[in-house]
């Protein structure tokens, strides 16, 4: 079956640093872009970024540039969402999303990321 | 960036009857005669779930009550006759800027 399965929620304290994976099966991983979602409490979608994991080449959406990190192990077929320094306005859930054909049609579960002090 | 604006924010419909989601780019998204605007259905607890591509290409396993039209900078997503489990959020996205992805705010769907 060809699916993306996300880690588990996680509860943070601001400041400290949080890596979260998407890991692919069912299909080559390093065919195929992937990209990071944000949906905050009661709120919509927000496109994050994406990778592409045979080569790592990864495009930022200019909200996100520099306050967030994406990377990919290809070897583990895993892609990862990671912070620095969490703020409690990173409270959300986080999607990953395989591209094909260019449109975002595989989704992951879902990783709940909730920051309080 | 490409803003998307959907319309209405929110839309109660009888069952059996037709729902109408509207959403507008801010610049076209019509590149080589193919639209690159998706729609997604997102239903409580859940990830999004593509419904429509290239504007009006259903999704395989998406039901033919749904279908998508327009072009350039104006798109509609159609429902044509609703049932109970289309009760959801639906969201617009544009894939025209490459890997640079907005989506429209969102319309929120319920039964009248």
């Amino acid at each position: 079956e060809v699916q993306l399965v996300q880690s588990g929620a996680e509860v943070k304290k601001p400041g400290e640093s949080l890596k979260i994976s998407c890991k692919g099966s069912g299909y080559t991983f390093t065919n195929y872009w992937i990209g990071w979602v944000r949906q905050m409490p009661g709120k919509g979608l927000e496109w994050m970024g994406i990778i592409y994991p045979r080569d790592s080449d990864t495009r930022y959406s200019p909200s996100f540039q520099g306050q967030v990190t994406i990377s990919a192990d290809k070897s583990i077929s895993t892609a990862h969402l990671q912070w620095s320094s969490l703020k409690a306005s990173d409270t959300a859930m986080y999607y990953c999303a395989r591209l094909g054909g260019g449109v975002p049609a595989l989704w992951g579960q879902g990783t709940t990321v909730t920051v309080s002090s | 960036d490409i803003v998307m604006t959907q319309s209405p924010d929110s839309l109660a419909v009888s069952l059996g009857e037709r729902a109408t989601i509207n959403c507008k780019s801010s610049q076209s998204v019509l590149y080589s005669n193919k639209n690159y605007l998706a729609w997604y259905q997102q239903k409580p607890g859940q990830p999004p779930k593509l419904l429509i591509y290239w504007a009006s290409t259903r999704e395989s396993g998406v039901p033919d009550r749904f279908s998508g039209s327009g072009s350039g900078t104006d798109f509609t997503l159609t429902i044509s006759s609703l049932q109970a489990e289309d009760v959801a959020v639906y969201y617009c996205q544009q894939y025209h800027t490459p890997l640079l992805y907005t989506f429209g705010q969102g319309t929120k769907l319920e039964i009248k």
